[in-house]
């Protein structure tokens, strides 16, 4: 079975500062891989996706990520953060037997962004 | 673009009580829903498919009689937690994908249930 892991609990960015936060999975084969952020009282926001193709994958607000097969690795960047993007990221993979809709998810970062 | 709605976005019940929870997609039809529960800084778990018209697919390990999934029509899917004990307090999420085909979930906001 598929599963993903965040090793980052939180991280605390300076507003501005670029970011990188890291996700392995664990899969026998290419999996879907994606990128979720969940702000206070609000419901899940996809990030960005990736199913095969190019490795390095354009999202919303300025996100991107790279799929590393080599290092089971899809984490996720963002060059100048803002305050707006303090948030809680989940990782989220899902194989290609069951398809995307069976989702596994990491346990979250929590991004904190400080003045 | 879709939008899932859930209600209550939150609820505190007496135990043993039963408390229901809606998820609605709002500007498409969803055939398949999904229903999650996040514990407290853990990840979300997938407890089961909402099939409309037909029977929910429950994860394993997940108490069917306990969780009752209703997916009566194309826009909304409903979780019964029955006969609810403290450690039911959670936070529920639904999500669906539109028949469109695209390989996207739309999440909804979560109900958090807390049972005293």
């Amino acid at each position: 079975a598929q599963s993903v892991t965040q090793p980052d609990i939180h991280i605390t960015v300076s507003e501005g500062a670029s970011l990188e936060l890291r996700c392995n999975y664990s899969y026998g084969a290419t999996p879907y891989l994606f990128w979720y952020v969940q702000s206070p009282g609000q419901g899940l926001q996809l990030l960005l996706k990736y199913f095969s193709g190019d490795t390095l994958v354009q999202g919303i607000k300025g996100f991107e990520a790279e799929f590393k097969r080599s290092q089971s690795s899809f984490n996720l960047r963002k060059p100048s953060v803002h305050w707006s993007d303090a948030a809680e990221y989940f990782c989220a993979v899902a194989n290609t037997l069951t398809g995307f809709q069976k989702l596994v998810f990491g346990t979250g970062t929590r991004l904190l962004v400080s003045p | 673009g879709a939008v899932v709605s859930q209600h209550p976005s939150w609820v505190i019940c007496k135990s043993g009580t039963s408390v229901k929870i809606e998820c609605r997609s709002l500007d498409f039809q969803a055939t398949t829903m999904f229903w999650y529960r996040q514990f407290p800084k853990q990840s979300l778990m997938l407890m089961a498919t909402s099939n409309e018209g037909s029977k929910a697919t429950y994860e394993q390990g997940v108490e069917k009689d306990k969780f009752l999934i209703n997916h009566a029509s194309l826009t909304l899917s409903t979780l019964t937690v029955t006969s609810a004990h403290p450690e039911d307090s959670s936070f529920y999420i639904c999500s669906a994908r539109t028949d469109s085909g695209a390989n996207v979930l739309t999440f909804g906001a979560g109900s958090r249930l807390t049972v005293l």
